[in-house]
């Protein structure tokens, strides 16, 4: 019963290579997110999507392309890896709201780029 | 633009201590403030919000944090400290209205027994 589910859970690769998470969230929530952490644990937002929206696309490589097939999923495909790529990639959910509405987190995918 | 700024990247402090974790955030705006809490290969969860019902805010596992606007602060705190709450800490805000959250870049609690 798990509310916000992301697999694979760990992802080890070649650079050059193209890889995608999967995430699925059953809380009925409008909006997704796609964070990554890197290893000083700092958590940056990348995209957001509102009822299958794009609504945040912050300043990312376009090697990284989110898609939302419906609101209760969203993949990040990402092409033609790099090193720095590595690291913990966090799906997360919210209501849509007053903006007070806090996050549900998947339990992250670790990607390793060798 | 909004953005939180956590004072010590580590804080270490004994078992039964208190517990001390710093929050400064900017905004042109009344934010909502959240503090989260990740274990080591989990995702975050909430400890708390403040969405102005109450400056001082109760959160889960006996935290909580004051929001004072005069200092632009908000504060974690935790009167005695038991080795389960040894874990990554974070700070964020979120716009009024809108759907970003930024987080600060966390503190990492140690608790000695």
């Amino acid at each position: 019963d798990t509310a916000v589910s992301q697999t694979p859970k760990y992802l080890v690769t070649q650079m050059g290579n193209d890889k995608s998470i999967k995430c699925e969230q059953n809380l009925g929530h409008d909006t997704m997110y796609w964070y990554k952490q890197d290893s000083k644990k700092f958590l940056k937002i990348m995209f957001s999507y509102n009822n299958k929206e794009l609504i945040i696309n912050e300043t990312v490589p376009n090697r990284f392309s989110p898609k939302s097939p419906d609101k209760a999923h969203l993949n990040l495909h990402i092409n033609s890896l790099e090193l720095g790529d590595s690291a913990v990639y966090f799906c997360a959910s919210s209501p849509q709201g007053t903006g007070m509405e806090k996050l549900f987190f998947g339990s992250g995918t670790q990607l390793s780029v060798l | 633009a909004q953005s939180v700024t956590q004072l010590g990247s580590h804080v270490s402090v004994s078992e039964g201590a208190l517990v001390l974790l710093r929050c400064n955030y900017s905004s042109s705006v009344p934010p909502y403030l959240f503090w989260y809490v990740q274990y080591p290969n989990q995702g975050l969860q909430l400890l708390l919000k403040y969405t102005s019902a109450a400056t001082l805010v109760k959160g889960i596992n006996g935290f909580e944090a004051e929001f004072k606007k005069s200092e632009t602060s908000f504060h974690l705190t935790k009167p005695s400290a038991h080795m389960s709450d040894a874990a990554e800490y974070f700070c964020a805000v979120k716009e009024t209205g809108g759907f970003k959250t930024i987080f600060g870049a966390g503190t990492r609690l140690f608790v000695k027994a």
